[in-house]
């Protein structure tokens, strides 16, 4: 069963856009993590919001956290075209711990 | 850095065939896990280990099983290999036992099965 599911499934835009994906999940959770992944390769984690947090910055990278609503959302600020990749939320189920479950990601695509 | 090493990038076996899956860490990561991803459907858990000998159904275990003789190696077997089984699969660890619940993972570049 998918806990996460990210929104769009696709997404495209210019160079020097933001670009916004929002991931929304079922239960109760530990933290929410966000990985990428370039066509053909393994995931590549980018960045870990814990659930008493509420929003947490890295680089050009945002992610906010809303418990009550059960949502997350991941800004790209400035998107570069080497940003093009597959987008994924992951969750720690709680209690579970162990189990860290993807949602089906958010395709991206920025155009030179 | 960390290094996860899947053994076969890209394998192509037949229906029936027996088919080993390998995965190496270089971190003496305590948890292991199996993922397989399909377009559309995400990544699906199939089985994890925290410990070695130890190990855990995920979500879809089912024709499949997992070995953990040894910390740093991690191995899916497909006893009788499948059309269905058609996939890409995924390799990962993480550290802290008892384990920090939401600790990163680190993948492996992955396995692209065809069973024909």
């Amino acid at each position: 069963s998918q806990q996460g599911e990210e929104d769009p499934q696709a997404l495209s835009i210019q160079e020097g856009e933001n670009a916004t994906m929002n991931c929304s999940y079922k239960t109760s959770i530990n933290n929410l993590q966000w990985y990428r992944q370039n066509s053909g390769r393994g995931l590549v984690h980018l960045i870990l919001i814990r659930s008493n947090e509420r929003e947490k910055h890295s680089g050009r990278l945002r992610v906010t956290l809303d418990t009550s609503k059960k949502s997350s959302s991941l800004l790209i600020t400035a998107s570069r075209a080497a940003d093009t990749a597959s987008y994924f939320c992951a969750t720690d189920v709680n209690p579970g711990g162990f189990k860290t479950i993807f949602g089906a990601g958010t395709r991206l695509f920025v155009k030179a | 850095d960390v290094k996860v090493t899947q053994s076969s990038r890209y394998l192509v076996k037949r229906t029936g065939e027996k088919v080993f899956l390998e995965c190496v860490q270089d971190m003496d990561h305590e948890n292991m896990f199996w993922y397989r991803q399909d377009p559309g459907l995400g990544l699906r858990l199939i089985y994890f280990s925290y410990d070695v000998k130890m190990k855990e159904k995920g979500d879809i275990p089912e024709g499949y099983s997992v070995s953990r003789e040894k910390k740093e190696r991690f191995s899916l077997i497909l006893e009788s290999a499948s059309t269905n089984q058609t996939s890409m699969y995924l390799c990962a660890s993480s550290p802290d036992f008892p384990r920090e619940p939401g600790g990163e993972l680190f993948f492996g570049e992955g396995s692209r099965l065809t069973v024909l």
